[in-house]
């Protein structure tokens, strides 16, 4: 299987601060089909960016994501207080899907 | 507005079985592949169950053998049948579903399921 590992663990910054999740995978990920998800606490997981780059509906332009290959980054810019969640990346279409153990961006 | 909500989810013993469900509305559910994905409460997610709109069914080794997804179109309804339980299963069961090849774009709120004697 694909394992998708993520750095940092924990990212503390403060809101208007820019974030950089990372997301490196075991295997190349095909046709660049990574996936990113905010869960809040106590909520379900949101889908942000599909296919490495493209943004979901309704999700602002200070979100987006890059890479190719095996090696994959979201960019958050200008933070605001409901960007402090956990984010997960997620590899799809190759069985098993697989995900990343999330990164958790806090307040600093 | 799309809405899937779990239920069926609660406290069972190891070896015991469980059956969640989930009702779908909102969209035209026999239109798509439908998942269960769950979460062990604060560690992250993993992919347990896909069923295709004809059917087909897949699993990851970790539950294969011992749950059954299916569904009931009719119903716009998804299932998930959990026999020989362990409380390695003990997590928040979520019914996903699948805009295409595996990408979640909706997400019910989670059951909790308790494997624990």
């Amino acid at each position: 299987e694909n394992v998708l590992t993520q750095s940092p663990g924990t990212l503390s910054l403060s809101p208007g601060d820019n974030a950089t999740l990372s997301c490196r995978a075991s295997q190349s990920v095909i046709s660049s089909y990574l996936a990113w998800y905010q869960q809040s606490p106590g909520q379900a997981p949101r889908l942000l960016i599909f296919g490495t780059s493209n943004r979901a509906t309704g999700i602002p332009d200070r979100f987006s994501g890059s890479g190719s290959g095996t090696d994959f980054t979201l960019t958050i810019s200008r933070l605001e207080p409901e960007d402090f969640a956990v984010y997960y990346c997620q590899q799809y279409l190759t069985s098993p899907i697989t995900f990343g153990l999330g990164t958790r961006l806090e307040i600093k | 507005e799309v809405h899937l909500a779990e239920a069926g989810g609660g406290l069972v013993q190891p070896g015991g079985s469980l059956r969640l469900s989930c009702a779908a509305s909102g969209f035209t559910f026999s239109n798509y592949d439908m998942h269960w994905v769950r979460q062990v409460t604060g560690k992250g997610l993993e992919w347990v169950s896909a069923i295709s709109t004809t059917g087909d069914t897949y699993y990851p080794d970790s539950v294969k053998g011992r749950f059954t997804v299916s569904r009931e179109n009719a119903k716009s309804s998804l299932y998930l049948q959990m026999n020989s339980l362990r409380a390695g299963d003990t997590a928040v069961y979520f019914c996903v579903r699948d805009r295409g090849r595996g990408l979640y774009d909706y997400w019910g709120q989670g059951i909790l399921v308790t494997v624990s004697s």
